[in-house]
């Protein structure tokens, strides 16, 4: 059974800071994506990430998908309370279907003012 | 647009009562999808479909059943509802779009509770 394993599960930082969430997988995934989940609703995607290597922005949230596509990183850089959340990625493996997609368990972020 | 819609948006049920969750996009996506998040396990995937007239199984399909007659729509029964379907249920739907297929537009969610 695949599995995509994100840590920290819990963040809880001050405005301002800069963090780093991780999801990681021992399996080669064709893409990945991340969202973010505000309580009470379902979850947005971000961003979807599909070459070894490539690193997008979307403002001060920065994505990396891993050389291998194992993995997979989230970087914020000067935190906002707006940025709270659950985090999760999601990948699919090379062949697979919809039905193939999973979801790591998620890291929630907390950014106080 | 108004994307994906759920609905209820919240519901009691009692142990053996059966209903059907809806769901709708206006999004003309190919594929639709449910899951359930529970805490700790994240989000799994109940049941899936390609296109109309077309279902599949997900990683935890016992004790529900789907059927799309449509583009638009993917409701969710619960046959025999138990405490253990207590949970929030999402409906997703995607493109069909090459390694983009696998972008999730999620629907607000209903949270269901079995007691």
């Amino acid at each position: 059974t695949q599995l995509l394993e994100q840590s920290p599960q819990f963040l809880s930082i001050q405005e301002g800071e800069n963090l780093t969430v991780y999801c990681n997988s021992s399996s080669v995934f064709s893409s990945l994506q991340w969202y973010r989940q505000e309580p009470g609703e379902g979850p947005v995607l971000l961003v979807t990430v599909v070459t070894g290597g490539e690193v997008k922005k979307l403002k001060r949230l920065t994505f990396q998908f891993g050389d291998a596509r194992k993995d997979s990183s989230l970087h914020i850089t000067a935190a906002q309370p707006g940025d709270t959340g659950l985090y999760l990625c999601a990948g699919v493996n090379y062949g697979g279907s919809q039905g193939n997609l999973i979801f790591g368990k998620g890291t929630k972020l907390s950014v106080k003012p | 647009n108004a994307g994906v819609t759920q609905t209820p948006k919240f519901q009691v049920l009692k142990t053996g009562q059966s209903m059907t969750l809806q769901c709708a996009q206006d999004m003309n996506h190919e594929y639709m999808s449910w899951y359930r998040q529970d805490p700790g396990m994240g989000l799994r995937l109940i049941h899936y479909s390609v296109g109309a007239g077309i279902t599949d199984q997900g990683e935890v399909p016992n004790g529900y059943n789907v059927s799309r007659s449509t583009t638009e729509d993917f409701p969710l029964r619960l046959l025999s509802a138990a405490p253990s379907q207590t949970s929030v249920y999402f409906c997703a739907s995607s493109y069909r779009r090459g390694l983009l297929s696998y972008e999730q537009y999620f629907g607000p969610g209903t949270r269901l509770t079995v007691t």
